[in-house]
């Protein structure tokens, strides 16, 4: 289940199990949306991204779920492994790269073996 | 080099010191942001250049805080007088826009202590 952690609020999951993170934009004109990954101590990493004129994008094990209506994000992780323990944020960009990215609050996701 | 890298990775300095922290973005890139992390905290915004265009500060906190980026490439935060509530990650990215896959690549952050 979900609880506030230090200010995150945390996501606890079995190994195994698939996981949901959630995300509400804040920016109707946004057309890119990025999830990123950060392990303690280091920068953000790409997981994946989706374009405005997409609902749905497929990786390895995860998938970007996109919601314009109600300017929603989810990431779902299949069968996540203790690895996948980390901080998940959600970036928004509006014009095509030609201005800033803005990011969501993140959601700490613990992975239990 | 391969990545967005800053410099230094850890700095410690009295209240009251100026600061400055170094970025290299990935070759070629135009773009290049500078963000704050404080601890259990999400990335707040700071300052964003794109090539030679007028850079948006609209998230520098206080006008101790400067950026500047040489050259369109290496940019430099700086910030004066510091007080401890500055203490936080400081993290650079840089992309390069377009139709295509333009995420931010960040590098490893510099960790700045306040004292």
């Amino acid at each position: 289940g979900e609880s506030v952690g230090l200010h995150l609020p945390t996501l606890s999951v079995q190994e195994g199990d698939n996981s949901i993170i959630n995300c509400a934009y804040s920016n109707s004109a946004s057309d890119y949306f990025i999830w990123y990954k950060q392990e303690s101590g280091k920068g953000p990493q790409f997981i994946i991204d989706i374009r405005s004129n997409m609902d749905k994008r497929q990786g390895q094990r995860v998938t970007v779920l996109l919601n314009k209506t109600v300017k929603h994000l989810s990431l779902q992780i299949a069968a996540t492994q203790p690895g996948d323990s980390a901080v998940y944020f959600c970036a928004e960009r509006q014009n095509s790269g030609y201005s800033t990215l803005t990011f969501g609050k993140g959601t700490m996701l613990l992975v239990s073996p | 080099g391969a990545g967005v890298s800053q410099s230094p990775s850890n700095k410690v300095t009295e209240k009251g010191k100026d600061v400055e922290l170094r970025c290299d973005p990935i070759s070629g890139h135009t773009a290049l942001y500078w963000y704050r992390q404080s601890l259990g905290q999400g990335l707040e915004f700071l300052i964003y250049f794109q090539g030679n265009s007028a850079p948006d500060k609209s998230g520098l906190p206080s006008d101790r805080f400067s950026a500047e980026r040489t050259g369109g490439s290496v940019s430099t935060l700086t910030i004066q007088r510091t007080q401890q509530e500055d203490s936080a990650v400081y993290l650079c990215a840089s992309s390069f826009p377009g139709q295509g896959r333009t995420e931010a690549f960040f590098g490893q952050g510099t960790r700045l202590t306040v004292v």
